[in-house]
């Protein structure tokens, strides 16, 4: 089944401890990104990348690190996580261009 | 950051009835203008992406157009029924310079 996984889908965790949320598509797609979705302020883009070892910065990407060493996969790191960072989190993939296919989500909590 | 704006906010309609809503972005550098449907507790889903001025899309009872040069596309739900009750988002860009989402138009569509 052509899908994007991501992991964990919740986590609460505290202030300063890193985590890596992973994402992994099986679709064979170039374009990967970040976004995250916060009430009243829609989806934001937070990196994307459109081929393996090529990343580039979209409108929010402080505080958040990514790696594109594989094509299938795309983590998100918080190296230092803080509460302003709590939000829901979505990865998605497609081909340059074309329409994207999104994770389920990743709630993440930062007390 | 580019801006991209989507009108109504949020829309009551009644079933059965039709409905279209707005979404507005720079006309200057266009690449492509995606919309996708995103129901509560989901993730988003593609409906289109187009590319051309003049471009206009159809699905089943959901169809959009594009206007490139003064920067708008329109959204249009022809009848609409209970399981179209979702928000709608657009977004400008996919290519080199990423994907920037509007806030949405949240559709309720009243039996």
């Amino acid at each position: 089944e052509a899908q994007v996984t991501q992991n964990p889908r919740y986590l609460i965790t505290v202030t300063g401890k890193k985590l890596t949320v992973t994402c992994s598509q099986n679709m064979n797609h170039e374009y990967m990104s970040w976004y995250r979705q916060d009430p009243g302020l829609g989806l934001r883009q937070i990196y994307y990348s459109m081929n393996v070892e090529v990343t580039d910065k979209g409108d929010v990407p402080e505080g958040y690190k990514v790696s594109r060493k594989e094509k299938r996969n795309f983590p998100l790191i918080l190296e230092s996580p803080s509460p302003n960072q709590t939000s829901l989190y979505f990865c998605a993939s497609g081909d340059t261009g074309r329409e994207q296919y999104f994770g389920p989500g990743t709630r993440l909590t930062v007390t | 950051i580019l801006n991209v704006e989507q009108s109504p906010q949020s829309l009551h309609v009644q079933e059965g009835d039709s409905t279209n809503f707005t979404c507005s972005f720079p006309s200057s550098n266009f690449y492509a203008l995606h919309w996708y449907r995103w129901e509560t507790a989901k993730s988003p889903e593609a409906l289109f992406v187009m590319t051309l001025n003049g471009d206009e899309k159809k699905k089943g009872r959901i169809s959009a157009t594009l206007n490139t040069k003064e920067g708008y596309s329109y959204l249009y739900i022809k009848g609409s029924q209970p399981e179209d009750s979702a928000t709608y988002l657009c977004a400008l860009g996919g290519g080199a310079d990423g994907l920037t989402f509007g806030k949405g138009t949240h559709l309720i569509i009243q039996p």
